[in-house]
């Protein structure tokens, strides 16, 4: 059981908009601890891809974006496109346990 | 621009103790936070530890009792051992680099940045 709770997977077709969902607590996200997402793809190391709640790294389009309300966050990905199918982490800083990741997302191209 | 890479044992028995080392290249290594982080297979990432170049350490409170992370300054190394190790922590490590800064009593958590390569653990017997 994640401390950080993601949906297991969603889905959709090439071109339109997902979002993924972030829960955490009052001792992570609630208590104002930053938000961040990695892409995972199998075999590799994740990449980050938002940090800061709603910041891009150089060379991560603009179709990913994030954001950050109360107790969790959200990552929206628009324009899906097949090369997006991959699993996606959101991960903060808890008061009590450190590093905190969620449980992960699978995003499906249909 | 700094990367990380890591090296250790891949096959384990039961009750042994796992040993990996990551080793930072072409940046600082002062002034920064490292960290272990793990990926059983079919499970989600989950928080090892820390330390940084003085060897202040954290650790994740259900590992706690099994781990040490170390530091070798002048090799710009830093090491995990998890002790009596069984078939729940077979999974791919990785290190990496957790930046932070502090102002007071506040601190801020930066996204953990730069990732070494993985290594993939097993214990079997």
């Amino acid at each position: 059981q994640s401390v950080l709770t993601q949906p297991p997977s969603v889905s959709g077709a090439p071109g339109q908009r997902v979002t993924i969902s972030c829960t955490g607590s009052s001792s992570n996200i609630g208590a104002g601890y930053d938000v961040h997402w990695y892409q995972k793809l199998p075999g590799t190391a994740p990449k980050l891809l938002i940090y800061g709640n709603n910041n891009r790294p150089s060379g991560v389009p603009d179709r990913f974006s994030g954001s950050k309300s109360g107790t969790s966050a959200s990552l929206a990905i628009t324009g899906l496109q097949a090369e997006d199918e991959a699993d996606y982490y959101c991960q903060s800083y808890d008061s009590s346990l450190g590093g905190v990741f969620g449980g992960g997302t699978k995003v499906t191209v249909l | 621009q700094v990367q990380l890479h890591q090296w250790g044992a891949g096959l384990l028995k039961p009750s042994e103790t796992l040993s990996l080392t990551c080793g930072v290249y072409g940046g600082s290594f002062n002034n920064y936070y490292w960290s272990w982080i793990r990926q059983p297979p079919g499970k989600g990432l989950e928080w090892i530890g820390e330390i940084n170049h003085s060897g202040s350490t954290n650790y994740n409170p259900s590992l706690k009792s099994r781990v040490t992370i170390s530091v070798d300054t002048s090799k710009k190394q830093f090491s995990l051992k998890l002790n009596s190790v069984t078939a729940a922590d077979t999974a791919v490590y990785y290190c990496a680099r957790w930046p932070r800064s502090h102002m007071g009593y506040y601190s801020y958590y930066y996204a953990m940045d730069v990732w070494g390569q993985g290594t993939t653990v097993t214990v079997s017997s």
